[in-house]
């Protein structure tokens, strides 16, 4: 059965510091690792998508790898900003067309 | 705006109504996708359409639920009968071609449904 499963559920942090949030997925057979954010009412917005041949993207302050054999994800944030509150989504993609979530990472950042 | 556009944003019901929504998906596209998360759940795939056909309904309740993408016009998530447990947000997503590697989904705002 193809799980998605994230790491912690909660997160508080003071601005400023680095953080990392987990992404753990049971079949390995995935196409991309996507990394979405969430703002409460908001739909999905797109941060970062890893091909299943990458092992990292990066964009700004942002930074995902991707771990096939082991079937983890990370996505580091350096120097969190109050503006970087949401909830953070990983999903992979399963057979061209179906993304499988994770259960989100809700992140709050305090000055 | 050239995005994935829902509507309504918000739709009220009540039990054993009928529930509609609309996704028009971002211009160039032809592959519609509805996911529908639950309140403190993840998203959950349901149903993935191209024009005028019905790709992978996999995740889709087999009754109540259905969904179309007409030659012309917007897909349609259609709940029938409506029961509290329908109560969720509604997320349609699109893309150009059949995904690959390196192709995102483009999701829309979703619809938050609540039934009284």
């Amino acid at each position: 059965k193809q799980e998605v499963t994230q790491i912690p559920a909660a997160l508080s942090v003071p601005e400023g510091e680095n953080l990392v949030l987990n992404c753990s997925f049971t079949d390995s057979a995935i196409y991309n690792l996507q990394w979405f954010r969430q703002d409460p009412g908001k739909g999905l917005t797109s941060l970062l998508l890893i091909q299943s041949s990458q092992r990292e993207q990066t964009s700004g302050r942002l930074n995902a790898s991707l771990d096939k054999s082991s079937g983890r994800s990370t996505l580091y944030i350096a120097a969190s900003q109050p503006g970087d509150s949401a909830t953070y989504l990983c999903a992979g993609l399963y057979n061209t067309d179906k993304l499988i979530f994770g259960t989100g990472t809700r992140l709050q950042v305090f000055p | 705006n050239a995005g994935v556009m829902q509507n309504p944003r918000h739709l009220v019901r009540r039990r054993g109504q009928e529930a509609r929504l609309r996704c028009s998906p971002m211009k160039g596209h032809s592959h519609v996708y509805w996911y529908r998360q639950l309140p403190e759940e993840g998203l959950k795939f349901m149903v993935y359409l191209q024009k005028e056909n019905i790709i992978d309904e996999s995740g889709m309740p087999k009754e109540r639920f259905s969904a179309e993408f007409p030659k012309e016009g917007p897909s349609i998530l259609r709940i029938q009968q409506v029961v509290r447990g329908d109560s969720a947000a509604y997320f349609c997503a699109s893309s150009p071609i059949l995904l690959s590697g390196n192709q995102p989904q483009h999701f829309g705002d979703g619809t938050r449904l609540s039934i009284l």
